[in-house]
């Protein structure tokens, strides 16, 4: 079985300062974990994706996580928000065997603000 | 290189009618997923095809169906359908046969309202 909690629904940063979106997952598998982008009425882009090489994932726009097993988190930062960045993010759990399945997260919305 | 195609990308239908959605995947990929997208239950797995075979299934009800075709198209279609089946549903493609372990493409969906 495999789960994935994102901690905040919505998290309202300033431009310019840091992001910080958490995500704890659970796993009977080594897992692999993305998170994922969602712009308004657009579909998912992924940002990242961690499937047991460095534990420190960079991705697209800025963005990066690192994946600590003691603490089953995979968190997505960024230094600097920008506007552009608003969005609601999904962090996404899969776990390993044959018939494993995607479980995405509930979403976390980023509002970021002048 | 076109990205992943859904259409159409809004209906309105009745109870009890059935809806077809169509899924045209970036070209070059052959698997391609559903997912259901909702405000209550968020992002739900529906099924997940690759070279025509259905390879993996969500737990959604029969009335949840779906195919694709050689050319790697696919296609859903939702049955008798329920208000609570009023939800963005959304296409992703990959490369390989098991989603889960490679990047999905994502088309923009079809938000389907149930009246």
């Amino acid at each position: 079985a495999q789960s994935v909690t994102q901690l905040d629904s919505h998290v309202s940063v300033s431009e310019g300062t840091p992001v910080l979106l958490r995500c704890n997952y659970s796993s009977s598998y080594s897992p692999s974990l993305f998170w994922y982008v969602q712009h308004p009425n657009k579909g998912l882009q992924l940002l990242l994706k961690y499937t047991s090489a460095a534990t420190l994932v960079k991705g697209i726009n800025g963005f990066e996580a690192e994946f600590k097993k003691s603490e089953t988190s995979f968190h997505l930062t960024k230094p600097s928000a920008h506007m552009s960045d608003a969005a609601e993010y999904f962090c996404v759990v899969t776990g390993g065997g044959t018939a494993s399945k995607l479980t995405f997260g509930t979403g976390t919305r980023l509002q970021v603000t002048l | 290189k076109a990205g992943v195609t859904q259409t159409p990308r809004y209906l309105i239908k009745t109870r009890g009618q059935q809806v077809t959605l169509s899924c045209s995947p970036i070209s070059g990929h052959r698997s391609v997923s559903w997912y259901q997208q909702t405000p209550g239950q968020g992002l739900q797995f529906l099924f997940e095809y690759f070279s025509e075979t259905q390879r993996n299934k969500g737990n959604f009800p029969g009335r949840f169906s779906g195919r694709q075709f050689s050319n790697s198209r696919s296609e859903m279609n939702v049955s008798t359908l329920e208000l609570g089946d009023s939800a963005l549903y959304l296409c992703a493609s990959s490369l390989g046969f098991r989603a889960n372990t490679g990047e999905l493409f994502f088309g923009e969906g079809s938000r389907l309202t149930v009246l």
